[in-house]
């Protein structure tokens, strides 16, 4: 089945910028959408379509993409951004949705 | 405002059955597709599948098949999540979660989440 890989942690000191990749091969192909989890809530999209913002969301995150990797930037890190954070894509036919494995960020 | 409001958490013996249901409201339900999630303890999400609220047509991602069913009421803009079998695996968080306005391929309304303990 297709995955995608994520690094399992990142750490940064607050102010500084802390990046994200995730990695697959039908990346090229297929959008990739960002989701942050904090202990105990839902998930809540950050970025889709690569590299759009939802309504709501900071701009100190930002999404990029090239060839079968796709990156969450979150410039300026903050205390509150401490989470768990998922890609996700679909397979290179569409038909199947798929998440990352998962990055722990921590807020040094 | 939109939201999914999910039943409570369940307790339940090896063997048995859950049924987990999803209430929708301030959007039309059968405007958007719904998707499920699983998150085990300690885990990553799993996208487990999803259901045409249009049409009732389920679409099951790969290990999400023979034991878990999709459903729905669009009568009470509801949607279910049946686990028959139980195994102790079957514990985690199950999660519904609405497409999103954005992408269809995105979700941007998620439930709260349902804890199922799969205990003897």
């Amino acid at each position: 089945s297709y995955e995608l890989t994520q690094p399992p942690s990142v750490s940064v000191s607050p102010g500084q910028t802390a990046r994200i990749t995730c990695s697959g091969d039908a990346l090229p192909k297929q959008y990739a959408y960002w989701y942050q989890q904090k202990p105990g809530q839902a998930p809540v999209l950050v970025i889709y379509k690569d590299s759009e913002r939802p309504s709501g969301i900071p701009e100190r995150f930002s999404g990029s993409s090239s060839g079968t990797t796709v990156t969450l930037t979150i410039s300026g890190v903050q205390a509150e951004d401490e989470a768990d954070y998922y890609c996700q894509s679909a397979d290179s036919s569409g038909t199947y949705k798929v998440f990352g494995t998962g990055t722990k960020v921590t807020v040094l | 405002q939109v939201q999914l409001v999910q039943s409570g958490s369940e307790l339940k013996k090896p063997g048995a059955s859950v049924k987990v249901s999803c209430k929708a409201s301030g959007y039309t339900f059968t405007s958007y597709a719904m998707n499920w999630v699983r998150q085990a303890p300690g885990q990553g999400l799993e996208w487990m599948g999803w259901i045409n609220t249009n049409t009732g047509n389920p679409t099951y991602a790969q290990g999400f098949t023979g034991r878990f069913v999709f459903s729905l009421d669009t009568s009470v803009s509801t949607a279910y999540l049946q686990i028959s079998s139980l195994k102790a695996e079957d514990t985690a968080v199950y999660y519904c979660a609405r497409d999103s306005d954005y992408d269809d391929d995105a979700f941007d309304i998620w439930g709260q989440g349902t804890m199922v303990t799969v205990s003897s």
